[in-house]
Protein backbone atom coordinates (compact mmCIF):
# COMPACT_ATOMS: atom_id res chain seq x y z
CA UNK A 1 0.00 0.00 0.00
CA UNK A 2 0.99 3.91 -0.22
CA UNK A 3 3.52 4.90 1.97
CA UNK A 4 4.83 8.19 3.74
CA UNK A 5 7.68 8.37 5.47
CA UNK A 6 7.88 11.24 7.21
CA UNK A 7 11.21 12.40 9.26
CA UNK A 8 12.26 12.80 12.00
CA UNK A 9 9.71 11.56 14.68
CA UNK A 10 10.83 13.82 17.43
CA UNK A 11 13.13 17.06 18.03
CA UNK A 12 14.16 18.89 20.29
CA UNK A 13 15.20 22.38 19.35
CA UNK A 14 16.32 25.83 20.85
CA UNK A 15 13.86 28.93 20.56
CA UNK A 16 14.70 31.00 17.58
CA UNK A 17 15.82 28.06 15.92
CA UNK A 18 14.61 26.74 12.75
CA UNK A 19 13.35 23.11 12.17
CA UNK A 20 12.78 21.03 8.92
CA UNK A 21 10.44 17.95 8.97
CA UNK A 22 10.13 16.34 5.07
CA UNK A 23 7.48 13.78 4.23
CA UNK A 24 7.88 10.99 1.06
CA UNK A 25 5.91 9.71 -0.36
CA UNK A 26 7.30 6.34 -1.05
CA UNK A 27 5.66 3.92 -3.83
CA UNK A 28 3.37 6.86 -5.40
CA UNK A 29 3.34 10.17 -6.53
CA UNK A 30 1.81 12.78 -4.32
CA UNK A 31 0.12 15.66 -5.96
CA UNK A 32 -0.98 17.30 -3.24
CA UNK A 33 0.43 17.29 0.21
CA UNK A 34 -1.64 18.52 3.55
CA UNK A 35 -0.09 19.70 6.73
CA UNK A 36 -1.90 19.30 9.77
CA UNK A 37 -1.00 20.50 13.29
CA UNK A 38 -2.20 18.42 16.84
CA UNK A 39 -2.20 20.17 20.03
CA UNK A 40 -1.91 17.30 22.45
CA UNK A 41 -5.52 15.82 23.16
CA UNK A 42 -6.98 17.78 20.21
CA UNK A 43 -8.16 16.93 16.70
CA UNK A 44 -5.94 17.96 13.52
CA UNK A 45 -5.66 20.94 12.61
CA UNK A 46 -5.38 21.62 8.45
CA UNK A 47 -2.09 24.39 8.39
CA UNK A 48 -1.62 24.30 4.70
CA UNK A 49 -2.18 22.69 1.12
CA UNK A 50 0.24 22.55 -1.31
CA UNK A 51 0.55 20.94 -4.89
CA UNK A 52 4.09 20.12 -6.50
CA UNK A 53 5.79 23.00 -7.45
CA UNK A 54 3.46 25.92 -6.84
CA UNK A 55 3.12 27.93 -3.76
CA UNK A 56 1.53 26.59 -0.54
CA UNK A 57 -1.93 27.55 0.11
CA UNK A 58 -2.03 28.34 4.08
CA UNK A 59 -4.93 28.28 6.22
CA UNK A 60 -6.43 31.69 7.70
CA UNK A 61 -4.23 31.98 10.75
CA UNK A 62 -1.70 30.14 9.77
CA UNK A 63 1.52 32.42 9.30
CA UNK A 64 3.40 31.43 5.53
CA UNK A 65 6.75 33.05 6.79
CA UNK A 66 6.92 31.15 9.81
CA UNK A 67 6.02 27.87 8.33
CA UNK A 68 7.51 27.33 5.09
CA UNK A 69 6.55 24.53 2.70
CA UNK A 70 8.29 23.38 -0.29
CA UNK A 71 6.85 20.43 -2.35
CA UNK A 72 9.91 21.02 -5.29
CA UNK A 73 8.71 16.79 -6.43
CA UNK A 74 6.19 14.94 -6.73
CA UNK A 75 7.49 12.53 -3.81
CA UNK A 76 9.42 14.92 -1.08
CA UNK A 77 7.38 18.39 0.48
CA UNK A 78 8.92 19.88 3.56
CA UNK A 79 7.55 21.99 6.38
CA UNK A 80 10.15 24.43 8.39
CA UNK A 81 9.44 26.14 11.18
CA UNK A 82 11.37 29.08 11.35
CA UNK A 83 12.63 31.07 14.40
CA UNK A 84 10.86 28.76 16.79
CA UNK A 85 9.54 29.24 20.20
CA UNK A 86 7.67 27.10 22.85
CA UNK A 87 4.69 28.27 21.45
CA UNK A 88 5.19 26.34 18.32
CA UNK A 89 6.00 22.95 20.34
CA UNK A 90 3.57 20.55 18.58
CA UNK A 91 2.22 17.13 16.72
CA UNK A 92 2.70 18.12 12.78
CA UNK A 93 1.52 15.07 10.64
CA UNK A 94 1.72 15.76 6.95
CA UNK A 95 -0.86 13.62 4.54
CA UNK A 96 -0.32 13.03 0.68
CA UNK A 97 -2.61 12.43 -2.17
CA UNK A 98 -2.52 10.02 -4.50
CA UNK A 99 -3.88 11.79 -7.67
CA UNK A 100 -4.45 8.46 -8.92
CA UNK A 101 -6.49 6.92 -6.09
CA UNK A 102 -10.03 8.50 -5.20
CA UNK A 103 -10.18 9.72 -1.57
CA UNK A 104 -6.28 8.06 -1.29
CA UNK A 105 -5.15 10.31 1.56
CA UNK A 106 -1.88 8.65 3.35
CA UNK A 107 -0.76 9.88 6.21
CA UNK A 108 3.05 10.18 7.62
CA UNK A 109 3.63 9.06 11.19
CA UNK A 110 4.20 12.67 12.66
CA UNK A 111 6.96 14.55 14.15
CA UNK A 112 6.77 15.96 17.89
CA UNK A 113 8.16 19.47 17.78
CA UNK A 114 9.63 20.43 21.28
CA UNK A 115 10.67 24.01 21.52
CA UNK A 116 12.70 24.78 24.75
CA UNK B 1 -18.40 23.93 4.34
CA UNK B 2 -17.79 20.61 5.60
CA UNK B 3 -17.80 19.68 9.72
CA UNK B 4 -17.85 16.55 11.34
CA UNK B 5 -19.51 16.33 14.98
CA UNK B 6 -18.26 13.13 17.25
CA UNK B 7 -20.60 12.49 20.61
CA UNK B 8 -18.72 11.26 23.10
CA UNK B 9 -15.01 12.18 23.78
CA UNK B 10 -14.30 9.26 25.48
CA UNK B 11 -15.99 5.58 25.19
CA UNK B 12 -15.55 2.87 27.62
CA UNK B 13 -16.42 -0.93 26.66
CA UNK B 14 -15.25 -3.72 28.50
CA UNK B 15 -13.30 -6.28 26.54
CA UNK B 16 -15.87 -8.23 24.03
CA UNK B 17 -18.23 -5.53 24.13
CA UNK B 18 -19.83 -3.61 21.57
CA UNK B 19 -17.81 -1.13 20.04
CA UNK B 20 -19.98 1.95 18.86
CA UNK B 21 -18.35 5.26 17.71
CA UNK B 22 -20.76 7.84 17.08
CA UNK B 23 -19.70 10.38 14.06
CA UNK B 24 -22.55 13.04 11.73
CA UNK B 25 -20.99 15.05 9.24
CA UNK B 26 -22.64 17.95 7.43
CA UNK B 27 -22.04 18.55 3.54
CA UNK B 28 -23.28 20.34 1.07
CA UNK B 29 -22.15 17.74 -1.53
CA UNK B 30 -22.39 13.33 -1.43
CA UNK B 31 -19.29 13.28 0.87
CA UNK B 32 -16.22 10.83 1.51
CA UNK B 33 -16.32 9.66 4.20
CA UNK B 34 -13.29 8.41 6.59
CA UNK B 35 -12.66 6.69 9.86
CA UNK B 36 -8.87 6.35 10.95
CA UNK B 37 -7.21 5.47 14.35
CA UNK B 38 -4.44 7.07 16.04
CA UNK B 39 -2.24 5.43 18.82
CA UNK B 40 -0.43 7.86 21.14
CA UNK B 41 2.63 9.63 18.99
CA UNK B 42 1.86 7.89 16.14
CA UNK B 43 0.18 9.07 12.70
CA UNK B 44 -3.02 8.49 11.64
CA UNK B 45 -4.13 4.39 10.39
CA UNK B 46 -7.51 4.60 8.14
CA UNK B 47 -9.71 1.98 9.35
CA UNK B 48 -12.23 2.19 6.65
CA UNK B 49 -13.46 4.68 4.17
CA UNK B 50 -16.96 5.38 2.25
CA UNK B 51 -16.59 6.93 -1.57
CA UNK B 52 -19.65 5.89 -3.77
CA UNK B 53 -21.20 2.55 -3.75
CA UNK B 54 -22.66 -0.08 -1.31
CA UNK B 55 -23.30 2.26 2.11
CA UNK B 56 -21.88 -0.44 4.61
CA UNK B 57 -18.05 -0.57 4.55
CA UNK B 58 -16.14 -3.21 5.73
CA UNK B 59 -12.51 -1.78 7.36
CA UNK B 60 -9.36 -4.11 8.74
CA UNK B 61 -9.31 -4.69 12.76
CA UNK B 62 -13.24 -6.11 12.49
CA UNK B 63 -14.87 -2.52 12.59
CA UNK B 64 -17.25 -1.18 10.05
CA UNK B 65 -19.23 1.58 9.32
CA UNK B 66 -22.90 2.51 8.09
CA UNK B 67 -23.21 5.63 5.91
CA UNK B 68 -26.79 6.52 6.42
CA UNK B 69 -27.47 9.71 4.46
CA UNK B 70 -31.03 10.46 6.08
CA UNK B 71 -29.31 10.89 9.12
CA UNK B 72 -26.03 12.11 8.27
CA UNK B 73 -24.33 9.67 9.57
CA UNK B 74 -21.42 7.58 9.49
CA UNK B 75 -20.84 5.80 12.74
CA UNK B 76 -18.11 2.61 13.68
CA UNK B 77 -18.99 -0.01 15.12
CA UNK B 78 -16.73 -3.95 15.95
CA UNK B 79 -19.30 -6.96 17.42
CA UNK B 80 -16.39 -7.68 20.24
CA UNK B 81 -13.67 -5.17 21.46
CA UNK B 82 -10.15 -6.08 22.05
CA UNK B 83 -7.46 -4.19 24.16
CA UNK B 84 -5.47 -3.38 21.42
CA UNK B 85 -8.05 -1.36 20.00
CA UNK B 86 -7.89 1.22 22.94
CA UNK B 87 -6.76 4.45 21.14
CA UNK B 88 -7.86 7.52 19.71
CA UNK B 89 -9.81 7.60 16.56
CA UNK B 90 -10.84 10.46 14.38
CA UNK B 91 -13.82 10.40 11.64
CA UNK B 92 -13.06 13.06 8.62
CA UNK B 93 -15.18 14.03 5.32
CA UNK B 94 -13.91 15.26 2.13
CA UNK B 95 -16.30 16.59 -0.37
CA UNK B 96 -14.21 15.70 -3.47
CA UNK B 97 -12.07 12.88 -2.44
CA UNK B 98 -8.68 15.41 -3.23
CA UNK B 99 -9.83 18.74 -0.68
CA UNK B 100 -8.14 18.44 2.68
CA UNK B 101 -10.10 16.03 5.31
CA UNK B 102 -11.87 17.74 8.00
CA UNK B 103 -11.52 16.13 10.94
CA UNK B 104 -13.82 15.50 14.04
CA UNK B 105 -12.59 16.46 17.49
CA UNK B 106 -11.98 12.62 18.51
CA UNK B 107 -13.19 9.76 20.57
CA UNK B 108 -10.87 8.36 22.98
CA UNK B 109 -11.47 4.44 23.23
CA UNK B 110 -11.21 3.03 26.40
CA UNK B 111 -10.78 -1.08 26.77
CA UNK B 112 -11.47 -2.43 30.00
CA UNK B 113 -10.57 -5.82 31.04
Amino acid sequence: GAVVSQHPSRVICKSGTSVKIECRSLDFQATTMFWYRQFPKQSLMLMATSNEGSKATYEQGVEKDKFLINHASLTLSTLTVTSAHPEDSSFYICSAQNGTDPAGYTFGSGTRLTVV
Amino acid sequence: AQSVTQLGSHVSVSEGALVLLRCNYSSSVPPYLFWYVQYPNQGLQLLLKYTTGATLVKGINGFEAEFKKSETSFHLTKPSAHMSDAAEYFCAVSDSGNTPLVFGKGTRLSVIA
